[in-house]
C-alpha cells in the first residue's frame, strides 16, 4: 500500500518553456501532498504543501507564480514550473501523507534538466 | 542553529557489524519522528517511524527516541551492503502545517 507515482520520470526541455510534473497517489486518499526539490549532494528542500480543493501553501523564497501547484482531486497533484531556466534544472519530488498521520510516502521523483 | 542535525558522514562499517545514526533537532514541539533512507538517484522511502519515547524494533533497525534530549537515532544490526545509502531524519513541525523537517541525512557505507 501507499504507492506514490510521477510522471515523467525525466524529462529535457528548453529554456524559457513550462513543464508539468504530475504526482498521483495509487492507492489510497492523499488529501495533503508536498512537493520538494533536491539539487546534487543536498538534502531535501520543501516547496510547498498542497492540500486538496485549496490554495498550496508556498515555502519562504519559494516563488508561487513560477511554481503553479494544482491538488484538483484527493489523487492528483500536479506543478508546474513555468519559464523554466537552467537554475531550475533540479531533482523534483512529491510526496502524500496517508489520513493524518506525519508519514510522508515518495514518489520516484522527476529530474528536470532545462537546457 | 540548524533545525535538524545530523552527521553527514561518510560512516563506514563492516558487513555484519551494528550502524548508529543519530539525530538532534530543535523544535521542543515535535511528537513523530521518521527515518527514511535514500539511495543515490533515487526518492526516499521510509524505513521508521517512533513516536514516543525509548525503543522501537523492526526487523533488523531500531529507532530510539528521547524527547528530554531532543535526540532520536537509528541501530541497523547485521548490517549488509544494500544498506548503503543515506538516512534522513524527519521530525514533525509542530507548526500546524502538517510538514516534516527534514536533516541533511549521514551517508552509511557498508564495507562488504
Amino acid at each position: 500500500g501507499a504507492v506514490v507515482s510521477q510522471h515523467p520520470s525525466w524529462v529535457i526541455c528548453k529554456s524559457g518553456t513550462s513543464v508539468k510534473i504530475e504526482c498521483r497517489s495509487l492507492d489510497f486518499q492523499a488529501t495533503t501532498m508536498f512537493w520538494y526539490r533536491q539539487f546534487p549532494k543536498q538534502s531535501l528542500m520543501l516547496m510547498a504543501t498542497s492540500n486538496e480543493g485549496s490554495k498550496a501553501t508556498y515555502e519562504q523564497g519559494v516563488e508561487k507564480d513560477k511554481f503553479l501547484i494544482n491538488h484538483a482531486s484527493l489523487t492528483l497533484s500536479t506543478l508546474t514550473v513555468t519559464s523554466a531556466h537552467p537554475e531550475d534544472s533540479s531533482f523534483y519530488i512529491c510526496s502524500a501523507r496517508v489520513g493524518h498521520s506525519y508519514e510522508q510516502y515518495f514518489g520516484p521523483g522527476t529530474r528536470l534538466t532545462v537546457t | 542553529q540548524k533545525e535538524v542535525e545530523q552527521n553527514s558522514g561518510p560512516l563506514s562499517v563492516p558487513e555484519g557489524a551494528i550502524a548508529s545514526l543519530n539525530c538532534t533537532y530543535s523544535d521542543r514541539g515535535s511528537q513523530s519522528f521518521f527515518w527514511y533512507r535514500q539511495y543515490s538517484g533515487k526518492s526516499p522511502e521510509l524505513i521508521m517511524s517512533i513516536y514516543s519515547n525509548g525503543d522501537k524494533e523492526d526487523g533488523r533497525f531500531t529507532a530510539q527516541l528521547n524527547k528530554a534530549s531532543q535526540y532520536v537515532s537509528l541501530l541497523i544490526r547485521d548490517s549488509q551492503p544494500s544498506d548503503s545509502a543515506t538516512y534522513l531524519c524527519a521530525p514533525s513541525h509542530s507548526g500546524g502545517y502538517q510538514k516534516v523537517t527534514f536533516g541533511t541525512g549521514t551517508k552509511l557505507q557498508v564495507i562488504p
